[in-house]
C-alpha cells in the first residue's frame, strides 16, 4: 500500500524557518516526481512546489519562490520541503503526493501537516 | 503563466440533477487537465486525468470533457455523497495550477 506521511509542521513566528518532510512507502519512490500543495484556512488548493526522480530538478509558485526550497532523498524514500521567511500567507494545511504513471497527475496524497505562522 | 478560471463558484442541485462545472485555460493546455473532488478534513481524491480519462474505482456518473481550452466536468446524477468541493488542475507544464474551486450542495 502506497503511504506518504508529512511532518514537521507547527507554529511559528512570521519570519521564521520550518522544514517538512514527507516519508513515503510502498512504492518505488525514485521513479516518481514529487510535489507539494497547501490549503490555507478558507481557501482553495495552491500547488507549491515539485521535484523529479533524481532531485536535479524543481519549480515553484511564484509565491513561495525564492523562500521554499524542495529536495529528496531517494536513499531514504523522503521528500522535504524548506520554508524560510514565512508568513501568514504561509498558513495552511501542507500535502505532499506523488504523481501516477504515464500521464497521470498526483494520484496519491498524504494526510496533510498543519503549519501555523502568528506571532 | 497559464490561468485557469473555474465556474461556477459554488452550486446547490438536487439528488439525481446533472451537474456541470467548466475551467477554463488561458492557453491551450492540450488535454494535461485534471479534476480533484475535496471534501472538508480529508485529502483530495483524483476524478479524472487527461481531461476525460476516469480514475479506478471513480463511480461512472462522473465524466470529463475537452473543448478546445474549456473543459468540463459533469457529475450526471448527484449523490449526497458527492457533497465535496471540486477542483481542476492543469498540469502540461509548471506552475500546476489549480481552478479556484467548486463547492457542490445538495438543495
Amino acid at each position: 500500500e502506497v503511504q506518504l506521511v508529512e511532518s514537521g509542521g507547527g507554529l511559528i513566528q512570521p519570519g521564521g524557518s520550518l522544514r517538512l518532510a514527507c516519508a513515503t512507502s510502498g512504492f518505488t519512490f525514485n521513479n516518481y516526481w514529487m510535489h507539494w500543495v497547501r490549503q490555507a484556512p478558507g481557501k482553495g488548493l495552491e500547488w507549491v512546489s515539485r521535484i523529479n526522480r533524481d532531485g536535479s530538478e524543481a519549480n515553484y509558485a511564484d509565491s513561495v519562490k525564492g523562500r521554499f526550497t524542495i529536495t529528496r532523498d531517494n536513499a531514504k524514500s523522503t521528500v522535504s520541503l524548506q520554508m524560510n521567511g514565512l508568513t501568514g500567507e504561509d498558513t495552511a494545511i501542507y500535502f505532499c503526493g506523488k504523481i501516477g504513471g504515464g500521464a497521470v497527475p498526483v494520484d496519491v496524497w498524504g494526510k496533510g501537516i498543519t503549519v501555523t505562522v502568528s506571532s | 503563466d497559464i490561468q485557469m478560471t473555474q465556474s461556477p463558484s459554488s452550486l446547490s442541485a438536487s439528488v439525481g440533477d446533472r451537474v456541470t462545472i467548466t475551467c477554463r485555460a488561458s492557453q491551450d493546455i492540450g488535454i494535461y487537465l485534471a479534476w480533484y473532488q475535496h471534501k472538508p478534513g480529508t485529502v483530495p481524491i483524483l476524478l479524472i486525468s487527461t481531461a476525460s480519462t476516469l480514475q479506478s474505482g471513480v463511480p461512472s456518473r462522473f465524466g470529463g470533457t475537452k473543448s478546445g481550452t474549456d473543459f468540463t466536468l459533469t457529475i450526471s446524477s448527484l449523490q449526497p455523497e458527492d457533497v465535496a468541493t471540486y477542483y481542476c488542475q492543469k498540469y502540461n507544464t509548471a506552475p500546476w495550477t489549480f481552478g479556484q474551486g467548486t463547492k457542490v450542495e445538495i438543495k
